[in-house]
Formats: structure tokens, sequence, C-alpha cells
């Protein structure tokens, strides 16, 4: 299984919800990523856990909130954003940094 | 910090053609990793090539080669025999070694003409 999975795959909420975002990895991959894709842009980093802990934050809002619950899911907690944050969010896995990243398909994120 | 260019924001190819897709990058580092990554409209990014900087060998995976210019720190894509399902962002991206941050560039939209 090479796959990682996102769910949802579109979502759509208002500025005053809580939501999260989920990634799954069943490859035993030991770093989780997170990143934020503007339309016809490169995806921008956001958070890296190794081994479930928390490695690298881009220094980003704190509205955004990572957690990595087990080796096998990450999840991205959302609360109060605004529609600037409206983007495609993806998860990515990798055994080591400098292997193979796989990507989810995004989840499509829509602040309303 | 590392940084990775990607002058070519749209480029388009025939059908069966080849084409060249070109990536350059600033390091001082002797330990790092170059990849192409490929993102369809389906939205998933999906690895194309991998090449490690202490290998003089260019990397081939089928239709997609890269020559590796480590002097020049140029990165380029070839792409044989173009097919319609090339066409997708291609990304070149940067890894240190040890580091699990990827720089992307900022993509080229490849459009295949039937």
């Amino acid at each position: 299984d090479t796959e990682v999975t996102q769910t949802p795959k579109h979502l759509v909420m208002g500025m005053t919800n809580k939501k999260s975002l989920k990634c799954e990895q069943h490859m035993g991959h030991r770093a989780m990523y997170w990143y934020k894709q503007k339309a016809k842009k490169p995806p921008e980093l956001m958070f890296v856990y190794s081994y479930e802990k928390l490695s690298i934050n881009e220094s980003v809002p704190s509205r955004f909130s990572p957690e990595c619950p087990n080796s096998s899911l990450l999840n991205l907690h959302l609360h109060a954003l605004q529609p600037e944050d409206s983007a495609l969010y993806l998860c990515a896995s990798s055994d080591r940094g400098y292997t193979e990243a796989f990507f989810g398909q995004g989840t499509r994120l829509t602040v309303v | 910090a590392q940084t990775v260019t990607q002058s070519q924001p749209e480029m388009s190819v025939q059908e069966a053609e080849t084409v060249t897709l070109s990536c350059t990058y600033d390091t001082s580092e002797s330990d790092y990793y170059l990849f192409w990554y490929k993102q369809p409209p389906s939205r998933q990014m999906i690895l194309v090539i991998r090449q490690e900087a202490y290998k003089q060998q260019n990397a081939t995976e089928n239709r997609f080669s890269v020559n590796f210019q480590k002097a020049a720190k140029s990165f380029s894509l070839k792409i044989s025999d173009s097919q319609l399902g090339d066409a997708a962002m291609y990304f070149c991206a940067y890894s240190q070694g040890g580091s699990e941050k990827l720089v992307f560039g900022k993509g080229t939209k490849l459009t295949v003409n039937p």
C-alpha cells in the first residue's frame, strides 16, 4: 500500500467553525507533512512530524493546529480561519527526508 | 538558503515529441537530492524522478530522464515520446541530505497537444 489518504476531499467552512483534516498512511514512514498550496503555486511547507513529534513549524498561525496521534495518522485542526486560508491542503509522508515523499490527493478548503 | 528556479512558467509539446523542462538551484551543500514531481489536474503530486547529488550518472525512468549538471547547478527533465497523460504541472524540488524539507520551484505547466 503506497497510498496517503486524506479526508475530506472538499471542505467548506465558516470563519467561526472548527474542523479537522485527516491524513493516514500505512507505509511505516516516520515523517509526515502538511503543505498548503494556492492555485498555480508550489506547495508551501507548514508542519513536519518526525517520529510522531513536531520537528518543523514554518511559523504557521495558531489557527492551524497539527496533531499526530500515532505513526500512521496526522490531523490538522482548523479554527477561526480567514478567507485567505482557502487553499489545497496536502499531506505527505516519507521514510527519510531525502527519499521519495508520497502525497495525498489533498483537501480543497474553502473558507466563507 | 537553498532556492530552486524554474524559468519556464509554461511549455507545450506535440504528442510523441520530446520536451525539456529546465531547473536550476542554488546551494552550498554537497549532500543533497533533486526531484521532479508531477501534479496533474487530479491534484496528487507524484514523483517522476530522483537524483542523488553524489551520483554522476543521470537518472532515468522509462520516458523520463534528467540532465544533471552539478557544477552548473542545473537539473533539467527530458520527456521523450510525450503522451497526453503527461500534461500537468511539473515541480522541481531540492532536499538537503538529512533534512526533512523539500524546497520547490514555482513549477512549469506542460501542455501536450494531440
